[in-house]
């Protein structure tokens, strides 16, 4: 069964804009990660955070995580037209394997 | 550097052929090796998972099946092929997953399997 479930569905956004996607979760986590997929491609990561941390930057991206809500949040700054894909949460509930939700789609206009 | 090759990267199969998809892994040792299935616009389904060499955890029922011969090499077989096969089938790997991981799963490029 899913454990993250992205929202929204699909964004769509013009260049500059700033991209926020959310991830509920339904258990206990070790911790969520952030992935990115390109249409017919595998998937890159792009972030993890704890169960213990709250927030996390990495270059344009910022994640949140809110364990008493158990939910995340996705923050792309400035988005380029490179940044189209599909943005996938994962959670790690320390049974070996990571559980990923149905994704986002972004689409960043130029 | 650690690398994953996965392949062929399309496949276009009849129904009840058989099916072997490989997939093997370079620059680490003992990782945990996955196969996860991706239908069209949907999310990732986890089929196997292997934490060690001959050793295969299914998470799914279903016609598929999974053997890990050597440590960095996971493969994906099939005996007849169902049309409900068809999808994006990625593998992956990890290492030291859990509480204490720094480190997510590193994909494949994937094989994009149709059944006719």
């Amino acid at each position: 069964s899913q454990q993250g479930e992205e929202d929204p569905q699909a964004l769509s956004i013009q260049e500059g804009e700033n991209a926020t996607m959310n991830c509920s979760y339904k258990t206990s986590i070790n911790n969520l990660q952030w992935y990115r997929q390109n249409s017919g491609r595998g998937l890159v990561h792009l972030i993890l955070i704890r169960s213990n941390e709250r927030e996390k930057h990495s270059g344009r991206l910022r994640v949140t995580l809110d364990t008493s809500k158990k939910s995340s949040s996705l923050l792309i700054t400035a988005s380029r037209a490179a940044d189209t894909a599909s943005y996938f949460c994962a959670t790690d509930a320390g049974y070996s394997t990571l559980t990923f939700g149905k994704g986002t789609m972004l689409l960043v206009s130029p | 550097s650690q690398t994953i090759h996965q392949w062929p990267a399309t496949l276009v199969q009849p129904v009840g052929s058989p099916l072997s998809l490989e997939c093997t892994v370079e620059g680490t040792s003992n990782p945990n090796l996955y196969w996860y299935r991706q239908a069209a616009g949907r999310g990732l389904q986890l089929l196997f998972y292997s934490v060690g060499i001959g050793q295969i955890s299914s998470e799914v029922p279903q016609n598929l099946s999974a053997s890990r011969p050597q440590d960095r090499q996971f493969i994906l077989s099939s005996k007849k092929l169902l049309l409900s096969d068809s999808g994006f089938y990625l593998c992956a790997w990890s290492v030291y997953p859990g509480y204490f991981s720094n480190y997510g799963y590193t994909f494949g490029s994937g094989t994009r399997l149709t059944v006719v």
